[in-house]
């Protein structure tokens, strides 16, 4: 069975750093990788994927991740976090097969910033 | 904005009751799928239909319930409604069966059993 371990539950970065959130994941065959944000009281907001091809993957808001199959690692980072960046990050795993394709999360990573 | 929408936005209700979320999808996805978010279990996939028919089920209780519609909004039905059944409720949408793997999510129902 797939599973995604984020190790980080909290951080907290100041604002102008860089931020780095970890991602590990368990699947057996070519695994499909999301980052979704979450800021308080609000849905899931997709940040970026990774299907194939190249292992660095853009997304918004000047977030960017790679993909390390030899690590089953998809780790997040973002070279300046704004204020606005406070909000829980999860990753996931999408298990793609013809009978549907659901998403296994991780626990999530709570992103504090300090002014 | 995701395009993806859920009434209501908060419920309250009783132990032992039954209520009905209510998702409409993007224009054009085909497919919906429920998820669960809470703070002991965090975040787990229910459900899933594409294009009416049930394709997918993850841990979804006996008690709950789902079906997709002929204009593809979906709603979960929960019965018998206990305390720990508190949480948020998502649904997402994607574009087809393999067309588009992303999922979008909409803003969620919380619901709060007393």
């Amino acid at each position: 069975a797939q599973s995604v371990t984020q190790p980080d539950i909290h951080i907290t970065v100041s604002e102008g750093a860089s931020l780095e959130l970890r991602c590990n994941y368990s699947y057996g065959a070519t695994p499909y990788l999301f980052w979704y944000v979450q800021s308080p009281g609000q849905g899931l907001q997709l940040l970026l994927k990774y299907f194939s091809g190249d292992t660095l993957v853009q997304g918004i808001k000047g977030f960017e991740a790679e993909f390390k199959r030899s690590q089953s690692s998809f780790n997040l980072r973002k070279p300046s976090v704004h204020w606005s960046d406070a909000a829980e990050y999860f990753c996931a795993v999408g298990e793609l097969k013809a009978a549907g394709n659901k998403l296994t999360f991780g626990g999530g990573t709570r992103v504090l910033v300090k002014p | 904005d995701s395009g993806v929408t859920q009434t209501p936005k908060h419920l309250i209700t009783a132990t032992g009751q039954r209520v009905t979320l209510r998702c409409s999808p993007r224009s054009g996805d085909l497919s919906v799928y429920w998820y669960q978010q809470s703070l002991d279990q965090g975040l787990q996939f229910l459900i899933q239909y594409y294009n009416g028919e049930e394709r997918a089920k993850g841990n979804i209780l006996e008690r709950f319930s789902a079906q997709q519609f002929p204009d593809l909004h979906s709603e979960l039905n929960l019965s018998s409604l206990e305390l720990g059944d508190s949480a948020l409720y998502f649904c997402a949408s994607s574009g087809g069966q393999s067309s588009s793997y992303e999922q979008y999510f909409g803003p969620g129902t919380r619901l709060t059993v007393t």
